[in-house]
């Protein structure tokens, strides 16, 4: 049960998009559609912002959209504002009723 | 509504057990296909998932922590509890338990344990 890998950070500035990137393996983010993103603000309990890939929970703006290639999963973030700026972690399914959590991207609006 | 609410020790010794409790409400572990995990992250790190259990009384563990671990349930009582065994300073962190489905849909706001002597 190896972490996923996340770039440590990413940023834009408002309007623009960014994209975060969650890499696993073939056991795990390949093998499943049980990709999940959360955003976390200081000292505040994760929030579900993207699952089962590409599905978004009621509430969540449409600025926030999932995809998956292989065994990367990807968040992207359209029209940035400042209430984006957060942490975002993945996780994924990984067999063997177990779950794996990506090492987290800190997203700056600049 | 949805909610769930960790409860517990804020400080514990080396060595000694941390029980943590997990009080929810607005669905029920007795319900088919429900779950309750127990999911830490030390301060400014990642978050690493613990432990699950079903409504069927179904338990799994962290590979790596799982001889440290029990997690139970008390359906009567909307409960969840887990126990860990042999506390370290590394396992300061804040301890999050989560409904759990096919992604973990919604949150209690965290119980920071800090192990100390």
């Amino acid at each position: 049960q190896s972490a996923l890998t996340q770039p440590p950070s990413a940023s834009g500035s408002p309007g623009q998009s960014v994209t975060i990137s969650c890499t696993g393996t073939s056991s795990d983010v390949g093998a499943y559609n049980y990709v999940s993103w959360y955003q976390q603000h200081p000292d505040k309990a994760p929030k579900l912002m993207i699952y089962e890939v590409s599905k978004r929970p009621s509430g969540v703006p449409d600025r926030f959209s999932g995809s998956k290639s292989g065994n990367t999963a990807s968040l992207t973030v359209s029209g940035l504002q400042a209430e984006d700026e957060a942490d975002y972690y993945c996780s994924s399914y990984a067999g063997s009723n177990s779950l794996v959590f990506g090492g987290g991207t800190k997203v700056t609006v600049l | 509504q949805v909610t769930l609410k960790e409860s517990g020790p804020a400080l514990v010794k080396p060595t000694q057990t941390l029980t943590l409790t997990c009080t929810f409400s607005g669905f029920s572990l007795s319900t088919s296909g429900m779950r309750v995990s127990w999911i830490r992250q030390p301060p400014g790190k990642a978050l690493e998932w613990l432990a699950r259990i079903d409504w069927d009384d179904d338990k799994f563990y962290s590979t790596s922590l799982k001889t440290r671990l029990t997690i139970s349930k008390d359906t009567s009582k909307n409960q969840v509890v887990l126990t860990m065994t042999n506390m370290d300073p590394v396992d300061t962190a804040t301890y999050y338990c989560a409904r759990t489905g096919t992604t973990v849909d919604y949150w209690g706001q965290g119980t920071l344990v800090t192990v100390s002597s």
